[in-house]
């Protein structure tokens, strides 16, 4: 599965849009790129996922790249409650079960 | 409600005492898997399980073993447990299909061995 690449820390205002971007510039033509958070140690929560076209559901937006080596995040009004440690993950096709988690990107919504 | 449930949510306990921690899921779920969680290590799975009496190990099985007699339920158990399986567990579940992509957490489980 290819690695991924996330910034340690993030800070943003709240009620703007949160911007999280994730490297992945080994990524193969099937793998898919999932995002998770965790907030504060309870169990991580699944927010969305994409293999190429840009994605959106009601918590967040996935922008893909072209080349698909990068993707963004997209929370557009961040609120206190989606102070989190994203994870971006990227695995092989749907249904791949062993999710490996690396550091992700501690997001920090400031009032 | 959806839900994966863990117990106990905390528990502190003695090197060499065996515990069970209890994972039960309402989804029918086929896939049920255990990660712990250590700081600066992320992340790392047990042990998991395509369905009824089918389980496999993950990355870092040593000193657990698990069960699977029903498919809501996939028990995770320290025969003798040590104090480096001092950690926080969770337990996550989804359908086994090619068009499943969640996954569901449980709260996660504070595990202490003295």
């Amino acid at each position: 599965d290819a690695k991924t690449t996330q910034p340690t820390s993030m800070d943003c205002a709240e009620g703007r849009a949160a911007n999280l971007p994730c490297n992945h510039s080994t990524i193969s033509g099937n793998e898919y790129v999932y995002w998770y958070r965790q907030i504060h140690s309870q169990g991580p929560q699944y927010i969305i996922h994409g293999l190429k076209n840009n994605e959106t559901n009601e918590m967040a937006s996935l922008i893909i790249t072209e080349d698909r080596k990068s993707s963004t995040l997209i929370l557009p009004h961040a609120t206190l409650r989606d102070t989190a440690v994203y994870y971006c993950i990227v695995q092989a096709g749907a249904g791949s079960y062993q999710l490996t988690f690396g550091k992700g990107t501690k997001l920090s919504v400031i009032p | 409600e959806a839900q994966v449930t863990q117990n106990p949510r905390y528990l502190i306990t003695v090197t060499g005492k065996k515990l069970t921690v209890t994972c039960s899921q309402n989804m029918n779920h086929e896939y049920m898997s255990w990660y712990r969680q250590d700081p600066g290590l992320g992340l790392r799975q047990i042990y998991y399980s395509m369905n009824v009496e089918v389980t496999d190990k993950g990355d870092v099985p040593e000193g657990y073993k698990v069960s699977r007699k029903e498919k809501r339920n996939f028990p995770l158990i320290l025969e003798s447990p040590s104090p480096n399986q001092t950690s926080l567990y969770f337990c996550a579940s989804s359908f086994a299909e090619d068009t499943s992509y969640e996954q569901y957490f449980g709260p996660g489980t504070r595990l202490t061995v003295t």
